[in-house]
């Protein structure tokens, strides 16, 4: 089983939809939850971290479930630039940093 | 401005042959890291280090060595025992400890076997 699993997608969504990504981890230790954003050909970048009582950035929802090991974002009234890979990234127990990507979710949005 | 640099941007390498690529950083951190994405897939940590003149092997090393002799700089050498080289290098950077926030990437290394 991978450490962080992702449905791969793709999500294929119109412009203004709301969409929402699912990521589960097997590691009940782990302590630090983040969503990167790679567009095509890329480096990653942090979209948010995930915090659990849950945390809003704008049209974007990440909630932490630790009971469930289950991470979620939510994109509301999705644009045409929202159209990306959506990594789900659990750093890991101890003071190693190490963090751990999921394979990652590709989001096309049509106009 | 502080950042992350990979160089170089894209890399062609000849079978049997050791490339080296550079990673820099200027923003303070401790722990630097090495991943290899291929198309489609996840990242796959290949090196990590946490201070300097100590580094610890991924997911992935077998074909690869690091060095650490400075902070700010943390290259890769892709050896000739890696038999599938073609991929995208990403090199990050971050704190370490408790509630350290997610790393820094740079903008990648693409490396091609001619």
């Amino acid at each position: 089983r991978k450490e962080v699993e992702q449905d791969p997608g793709p999500f294929n969504v119109p412009e203004g939809a709301t969409v929402a990504f699912n990521c589960t981890y097997s590691n009940s230790a782990s302590q630090s939850f983040f969503w990167y954003r790679q567009d095509c050909r890329k480096e990653p970048k942090l979209l948010m971290s995930v915090y659990s009582s849950g945390n809003e950035d704008g049209r974007f929802t990440a909630q932490l479930n630790r009971a469930s090991q289950y991470i979620s974002l939510l994109i509301r009234d999705s644009k045409l630039s929202d159209s990306a890979t959506y990594l789900c990234v659990v750093k890991g127990s101890g003071n190693t940093g190490k963090l751990i990507f999921g394979q990652g979710t590709t989001l096309q949005v049509k106009p | 401005d502080g950042g992350i640099t990979q160089s170089p941007k894209y890399l062609f390498r000849k079978e049997g042959q050791n490339v080296t690529l550079s990673c820099e950083q200027n923003l303070n951190h401790d722990a630097m890291y090495w991943y290899r994405q291929d198309p489609g897939q996840g990242l796959r940590l290949i090196y990590y280090s946490q201070i300097v003149n100590d580094f610890q092997k991924g997911d992935i090393a077998e074909g690869y060595s690091v060095s650490r002799e400075k902070k700010e700089s943390f290259p890769l050498t892709v050896t000739s025992a890696q038999k599938n080289p073609t991929a995208f290098y990403l090199c990050a950077s971050g704190r370490t400890g408790q509630g350290a926030a997610g790393y820094t990437f740079g903008s990648g290394t693409r490396l091609t076997v001619v």
